[in-house]
Formats: structure tokens, C-alpha cells, sequence
């Protein structure tokens, strides 16, 4: 159990264009999901929370005009890199914590991650 | 600001080796630390530690935290190349500050 899966895993596109990726938890549910960025050979950053419900939070220097997130349902968080440019082009990888207690209370589930290649 | 410090950055091991990788940590809100091992994918779980001085195993791995002194190391003994991989430590609450990583490279 406990499976997060992301769409599409890999995406190839043209600078100015927008790119949507999304995450869902297969056989849980998340009210909130983790959105990180991770450049080659660095550790992984945390770009957002996405909440069911309610607005995303953001980090610190991360663009929300540029960065939307949109989490519709208990099961999937969308990102949208709009106006995308090369300097985007990053492996995007979104979480959900377990929050149904138990042994495994706060355990965070990775999705396989999506390599996004601005042109 | 949540600071979590991994050491060393990298290190090269032959198989068969024992290999000890520490995190160190401040954060706000701290529920658990995690373990994870990042090949060129996404991060898999390894361990979640909460409470200090349990150690936790799997076959061999193994980890164990120190909350008084803010650090948890994770050993790997008996090292084979599969176990080349960048590992990676995660500390806080729901949300995770994750430290640069300690890249392991096992030769044959």
C-alpha cells in the first residue's frame, strides 16, 4: 500500500510553453502533498505544500505566479510550470505524508518523479 | 532556518566494506528523521527514526538516532555495488528539510 504515482515521468518542451505534471496517491488519501525540485547532482528542494482545499504554500524565492499548484481531490496535486524556460528544466518529484496514524505516521511516500527538458 | 547536515559529501568503498554516514540536524519542528537511498530516480525509503538510542535494521542496514545531540548515523556493512546510490537524510515534521546527501560508490 501506499503507492504515489506521477504523470508523465519524462516531458520535452518548448521555452514559453506550459507543462502540467501530476501526482496521485494511489490507495490513500492526502490532504497534503509535497512538491520538490531537484537540480543535477543536489539534494532535493521543497518547492511547495500543496492542500486540499485551500491555496498552496510556497517557499521562500519560489515563483507561485510561475509554479501553480492546484490539489482538486484527496488523491491528486497538480503542478504547472507555466512559461516554462531552460533554466526550469529540473526532475520535479512530489510526496505525500501518511497521516492515518499508526507505525507509519508521517512516513512520506515519493512519487518515481518527472524529468522536465526545456528546449 | 532548518539546517540538516550530511557528512561526508561522498566516499568510495570495495566491496565488502562497512560504511557509517551521519546526519546532523536543527530544525523547528522535528517528528521523525528518514533515511532514504536515491539511485537516478525518486528516493526509497530506508528508515524512520523518532525515538532516541533504537537502533533499527535491515538486513545490513542498519540506523539510530540521537536526539539529544541532534544527529543520526546509518551504517551499511558487508557492502556490495548495488548499494551505490546517493543517501540521503530527511528530518522534521510532515514537511522535510533534506540534507545535500552522501554519495556512496562501492567498487568491485
Amino acid at each position: 500500500g501506499a503507492v504515489v504515482s506521477q504523470h508523465p515521468s519524462r516531458v520535452i518542451c518548448k521555452s514559453g510553453t506550459s507543462v502540467k505534471i501530476e501526482c496521485r496517491s494511489l490507495d490513500f488519501q492526502a490532504t497534503t502533498m509535497f512538491w520538490y525540485r531537484q537540480f543535477p547532482k543536489q539534494s532535493l528542494m521543497l518547492m511547495a505544500t500543496s492542500n486540499e482545499g485551500s491555496k498552496a504554500t510556497y517557499e521562500q524565492g519560489v515563483e507561485k505566479d510561475k509554479f501553480l499548484i492546484n490539489h482538486a481531490s484527496l488523491t491528486l496535486s497538480t503542478l504547472t510550470v507555466t512559461s516554462a524556460h531552460p533554466e526550469d528544466s529540473s526532475f520535479y518529484i512530489c510526496s505525500a505524508p501518511w497521516t492515518s496514524g499508526g507505525a507509519r505516521e508521517n512516513e512520506q511516500f515519493f512519487g518515481p518523479g518527472t524529468r522536465l527538458t526545456v528546449l | 532556518e532548518d539546517k540538516v547536515v550530511q557528512s561526508p559529501l561522498s566516499l568510495v568503498v570495495h566491496e565488502g566494506d562497512t560504511v557509517t554516514l551521519n546526519c546532523s540536524y536543527e530544525v523547528t519542528n522535528f517528528r521523525s528523521l528518514l533515511w532514504y537511498k536515491q539511485e537516478k530516480k525518486a528516493p526509497t525509503f530506508l528508515f524512520m527514526l523518532t525515538s532516541s538510542g533504537i537502533e533499527k535494521k535491515s538486513g545490513r542496514l542498519s540506523s539510530i538516532l540521537d536526539k539529544k545531540e541532534l544527529f543520526s548515523i546509518l551504517n551499511i556493512t558487508a557492502t556490495q555495488t548495488g548499494d551505490s546510490a546517493v543517501y540521503l537524510c530527511a528530518v522534521g515534521d510532515y514537511k522535510l528539510s533534506f540534507g545535500a546527501g552522501t554519495t556512496v560508490t562501492v567498487r568491485a
